[in-house]
């Protein structure tokens, strides 16, 4: 299995734009996680889903985030409009159970 | 909600050494402790965990030790290689939706 898989690894865009962040998950995990990491606040969870089904969304910053899932094999992150303390790494994880995790290589966003 | 603290920041040490790293948690209900290993421009990788039934665990080189009473966990690695070098994450928490992570550990081998 190839893994996590994340797009773009690096975007680079301008304060009010829309950012779209894709993810998909290793085929047969049932949970998807998205994580934010800054060096102010660590690494902190988004977003998780449950068999593509959102479960729990506290800790999205602002209704300018959303997260979608639309089937078992992607799931995308969306800004908008994008702000300049948006600017992170941006990490999908998936899980085949309740506890282990398996990271993507997360995608570095910066807001201009 | 959680609140997990990690420390030291920063670590050096000799190749072949030993390094700890050392987390307090606050919630005494949490029951799940995995560390991470982060290496530059990837994904954080779980390389050990500990479930609160288990006061150590060890994987080669590699250890974990739990104080429930105490609510500390660390990170024991032994025997220190270059490819060690990367930021490790502790974290704790009831399971993989409700995970707190510390702030991080850059671990640094010297040859």
């Amino acid at each position: 299995d190839a893994g996590v898989i994340q797009s773009p690894r690096h975007e680079v865009t301008e304060m009010g734009q829309e950012v779209t962040l894709r993810c998909k998950p290793i085929s047969g995990h049932d949970y998807l996680f998205w994580y934010r990491q800054t060096m102010m606040r660590g690494l902190e969870l988004l977003i998780y889903f449950n068999n593509n089904v959102p479960i729990d969304d506290s800790g999205m910053p602002e209704d300018r985030f959303s997260a979608k899932m639309p089937n078992a094999s992607f799931s995308t992150l969306k800004i908008q409009p994008s702000e300049p303390r948006d600017s992170a790494v941006y990490f999908c994880a998936s899980s085949p159970s309740y506890n282990e995790q398996f990271f993507g290589p997360g995608t570095r966003l910066t807001v201009l | 909600g959680e609140n997990v603290e990690q420390h030291p920041s920063t670590l050096s040490v000799q190749e072949g050494d030993s390094a700890v790293i050392k987390c307090t948690y606050s919630d005494s209900a949490s029951n799940y402790f995995p560390w991470y290993k982060q290496e530059l421009g990837k994904g954080p990788q779980l390389i050990i965990d500990i479930r609160s039934n288990v006061g150590e665990k060890k994987d080669q080189r590699i250890a974990v030790t739990l104080n429930k009473t105490a609510k500390h966990f660390s990170l024991h690695i032994t025997e220190t290689q270059p490819e060690d070098s990367a930021v490790y994450f502790c974290a704790a928490g009831l399971g993989a939706n409700n995970l707190f992570f510390g702030t991080g550990t850059r671990l640094t081998v010297i040859p």
